[in-house]
């Protein structure tokens, strides 16, 4: 199974700051990598897929790159309600499963 | 518009079994897959399946292989997903999730069931 690791588990950010989301995988999962918001009560997101393609509606203040194992998620300017848990997600065609990291919390500094 | 209506909570005692269904609206049932994705309370999210609504065939985590089992109803559009032998570590919000378009991840998600196992 591969294995997502997120850091950091916490980010405190001031609004209108800069946020870098890191995200590592433990073999290659070459661009198949995705990125979800998701808000207290609400289902995930999907802000990113194929590493730095943006949803359909998604800001252009999210980015994302990296390729291989090494991802990051940026947000260049934080509005309030960019404030949230973001998850990484690797996604193999076949056979088709799934990884979810365990979650970056970006709170208000 | 893409709709995924998930059924209503459920409080269900360990070693019981449980059902959640996600009806689908808004595009062709048939042609894209389907997920089911599930969180614990204030935790992650944990992957634990696909099924293909076309054919129905199906794959698990290894996790959850022997407990769970996807199923769909072509007739209503409806994927079900059933877990059986449930504990206390079940308890969960469990989501049904379609692929954005074919290889791509989930961009579409039901609102969410929420299971609890309690005695």
């Amino acid at each position: 199974e591969i294995v997502m690791t997120q850091s950091p588990a916490t980010l405190s950010v001031s609004p209108g700051e800069r946020a870098t989301l890191s995200c590592r995988a433990s073999q290659s999962v070459s661009s198949n990598l995705a990125w979800y918001q998701q808000k207290p009560g609400q289902a995930p997101r999907l802000l990113i897929y194929g590493a730095s393609t943006r949803a359909t509606g998604i800001p252009a203040r999210f980015s994302g790159s990296g390729s291989g194992t090494e991802f990051t998620l940026t947000i260049s300017s934080l509005q309030s309600e960019d404030f949230a848990v973001y998850y990484c997600q690797q996604y193999n065609n076949w056979p088709p499963e799934r990884t979810f990291g365990q979650g970056t919390k970006v709170e208000i500094k | 518009q893409v709709q995924l209506v998930q059924s209503g909570a459920e409080v269900k005692k360990p070693g019981a079994s449980v059902k959640v269904s996600c009806k689908a609206s808004g595009y062709t049932f048939t042609s894209y897959y389907m997920h089911w994705v599930r969180q614990a309370p204030g935790q992650g999210l944990e992957w634990m399946g696909i099924i293909n609504p076309s054919g129905g065939s199906t794959s698990y985590a290894q996790k959850f292989q022997g407990r769970v089992t996807m199923t769909r109803d072509t007739s209503t559009s409806t994927v079900y997903m059933e877990l059986s032998s449930l504990r206390s570590e079940d308890t969960a919000v469990y989501y049904c999730a379609r692929e954005l378009t074919g290889t791509l991840p989930e961009g579409y998600w039901g609102q969410g069931t929420l299971v609890t196992v309690s005695s």
